[in-house]
């Protein structure tokens, strides 16, 4: 069945250190998003990308990092610059540019990250 | 910058009633979402929304949309448990790929 993978479902860190988020789609999606969901904040974009090779940031892209070196894969990073990194993440994706027509954003599982 | 606003945050309804939340958007939209979220689970789409006067009904759930009023409105009818969630809606703008979601309200269906 065709999906998003997100892993790993929760992940604990340490304050000061980078994690790796990895979401992997094998829906053939050209575009694909990542999310930070806080406690009555809604979502809130943090990086998209609609080609391999390219990605643009969103709304509070400071202090993580992005790359898109294959279609199917868009791992998100969080450095230590991210000031309050404890939060719910999700990753979604979509057909070629992105809300195109009828396609809505199709989101994994999502992984919960606590930093302490 | 679009601002997409849901009211009310939280709703409490008894089994078998009919309510409606609300989903305002500061700019002009030309695309509207819903999505349903399971505690500690991802978003599930519900509806698309493309055009003014829109509605899509699925079960006990009914959208619509009037970008006039930049006003999309998620009706529950004869609610039942399973409908316990938090509904988000969302919104973009033509050719701009971002969306922009609301903060959630939070349903809670009481027997």
């Amino acid at each position: 069945d065709g999906g998003i993978t997100q892993s790993p479902k929760y992940l604990f860190r340490k304050e000061g250190q980078n994690v790796t988020l990895s979401c992997e789609q094998n829906l053939n999606h050209d575009a694909m998003y990542w999310y930070r969901q806080d406690p009555g904040q809604g979502l809130r974009l943090i990086y998209y990308s609609q080609i391999v090779n390219d990605f643009q940031k969103g709304d509070i892209a400071e202090g993580y990092s992005v790359s898109r070196e294959k279609k199917e894969s868009f791992p998100l990073t969080v450095t230590s610059a991210q000031k309050n990194p404890t939060a719910f993440y999700l990753c979604a994706s979509t057909t070629a540019g992105g809300y195109t027509y009828n396609s809505p954003l199709h989101f994994g599982n999502g992984t919960r990250l606590t930093v302490t | 910058e679009l601002k997409v606003e849901q009211n009310p945050l939280f709703l409490s309804m008894q089994e078998g009633k009919n309510y409606t939340i609300y989903c305002n958007y500061s700019t002009t939209s030309d695309r509207l979402y819903w999505y349903r979220q399971d505690p500690g689970k991802s978003l599930e789409s519900l509806f698309v929304l493309l055009s003014n006067g829109a509605v899509k009904q699925e079960g006990r759930l009914m959208a619509s949309l009037d970008t006039k009023a930049r006003l999309s409105t998620l009706h529950i009818t004869a609610a039942v448990h399973d409908l316990s969630a938090t509904y988000f809606c969302a919104a973009t703008n033509f050719g701009n790929e971002k969306l922009t979601f609301g903060t959630g309200t939070r349903l809670t269906i009481i027997p």
